[in-house]
């Protein structure tokens, strides 16, 4: 089965680099990592997604590996805003279809 | 483009009741998925519909049941509700079925089970 660990909560700056990474061992080989951003009372929401090696958009960068078991998030120059839970998912190895969460890392951003 | 939308947002029930939580996708988006989130567990897949057919399964107990209409609204129903299933109930759609594929999640409902 896909198990997934990420840091529980990390504190940073307003300005800082922000990197959090998710082990993922025995994933599928076919899905993409992807990670989302929650605040309370809302929904999950995308934030990016990539299959290997390094994909960036205007919010944020991910780093893959060639194996494929960790990603990290890595958020440029964060602002209070970006306090919120992130989590990544990925799919259960055996390209079974089930989707694994991970247990969520609470970024706290100080002013 | 309207988001996803679920309803009832908050819901109280006690146990041996049964709920029916409902989820109107994105428009265009053909899939559904249902998660279940609360403190101890996280976020956790329930199942997952795509053309009206359930594509794929989480580990949860046959009283977790869905389905899913040709406008591509789903229904998620649980029977003989347990204290346990007290807990935030999202969904999600995607344009194409399966995989970790981008996710539009609605807002969630709340349910509370006495």
């Amino acid at each position: 089965l896909a198990k997934t660990t990420q840091p529980i909560s990390m504190d940073s700056y307003e300005g800082q680099e922000v990197n959090i990474t998710c082990s993922h061992n025995n994933i599928a080989t076919n899905d993409y990592i992807t990670w989302y951003q929650q605040f309370p009372s809302q929904g999950p929401r995308f934030i990016i997604q990539g299959y290997k090696t390094k994909v960036t958009n205007e919010v944020a960068s991910l780093f893959i590996p060639a194996d494929r078991k960790s990603s990290t998030l890595s958020l440029p120059r964060v602002s209070l805003s970006d306090t919120a839970v992130y989590y990544c998912l990925v799919g259960e190895s055996g390209n079974t279809g089930k989707l694994i969460f991970g247990q969520g890392t609470t970024l706290q951003v100080k002013p | 483009k309207a988001g996803v939308t679920q309803t009832p947002r908050y819901l109280i029930k006690t146990r041996g009741q049964q709920v029916t939580l409902s989820c109107s996708p994105i428009s265009g988006h053909r899939s559904v998925s249902w998660y279940q989130q609360t403190p101890g567990q996280g976020l956790q897949f329930l199942f997952e519909y795509f053309s009206e057919t359930q594509r794929n399964k989480g580990n949860f107990p046959g009283r977790f049941s869905g389905r899913q209409f040709s406008n591509s609204r789903s229904e998620m129903n649980v029977s003989t509700l347990e204290l346990g299933d007290s807990a935030l109930y999202l969904c999600a759609s995607s344009p194409r079925h399966g995989g970790t594929d981008t996710q539009y999640f609605g807002p969630g409902t709340r349910l509370t089970v006495l």
